[in-house]
């Protein structure tokens, strides 16, 4: 089957680095993306990695090793407002488009 | 543009009542989604569309039906429901080609089956 695992929760401090990795199983996919979901609210997308390595949207930094079958968000400068659910996320290329999601992590920024 | 508008934002339903939420996008994007989020997990596909009158199954299509008759509208049926069913459902789009699969997701129904 196909499936992407993640922590359930990681914590962190204000103003610290954080990483939330991916770990995947599926035969193939488009790239790895990451979306954020705070509590209530709707998942929103936040990068994409189309090819391995790292790609950086100011704070937030994404890596992809397809070699590996991993992947992670690295989140800095930790804000409070960084405190929501992140999920990994994959569009199968087994021939339909379906998206995958992966399990969610709860990141808890406290001050 | 509004983006993915989804209608109602609450229900609860009766246990075989039926119901049909409501998603309309006006992005133009072929490509729509349904999911449903259960308290506390990740987001399990239902049904997709990849264009007006081709819809298929997702991970978990029991108990649901849709139909895909404009671009804009991807309408989710609940038919004789069950506490099972009780979730948010949340409906998303996408334009293939982008080079990104950025999908884009509507604020949410959440239902409450009793």
């Amino acid at each position: 089957g196909q499936s992407l695992e993640q922590p359930s929760e990681v914590t962190a401090v204000e103003g610290a680095i954080v990483q939330i990795n991916c770990t995947y199983q599926t035969s193939g996919f488009y790239g790895l993306s990451w979306y954020q979901q705070h509590d209530g609210g709707a998942p929103t997308f936040l990068s994409y990695n189309a090819l391995d390595g790292l790609e950086e949207t100011g704070r937030f930094s994404s890596f992809l090793s397809r070699s590996d079958s991993y992947g992670y968000l690295l989140l800095q400068e930790l804000q409070m407002k960084d405190s929501a659910s992140y999920f990994c996320a994959v569009r199968s290329t087994s021939g339909t488009y379906k998206y995958i999601f992966g399990t969610g992590t709860r990141l808890k920024v406290l001050a | 543009n509004a983006g993915v508008t989804q209608t109602p934002k609450f229900r609860i339903l009766k246990i075989g009542q039926s119901m049909t939420l409501q998603c309309t996008q006006d992005m133009n994007h072929n490509y729509m989604y349904w999911y449903r989020q259960d308290p506390g997990m990740g987001l399990k596909l239902i049904y997709y569309s990849v264009g007006a009158g081709i819809t298929d199954k997702g991970e978990v299509p029991n108990g649901y039906n849709v139909s895909r008759s404009t671009t804009e509208d991807f309408p989710l049926r609940l038919e004789l429901a069950a506490p099972s069913q009780t979730s948010v459902y949340f409906c998303a789009s996408t334009i293939e080609g982008a080079g990104s699969y950025e999908q884009y997701f509507g604020p949410g129904t959440r239902l409450t089956v009793t």
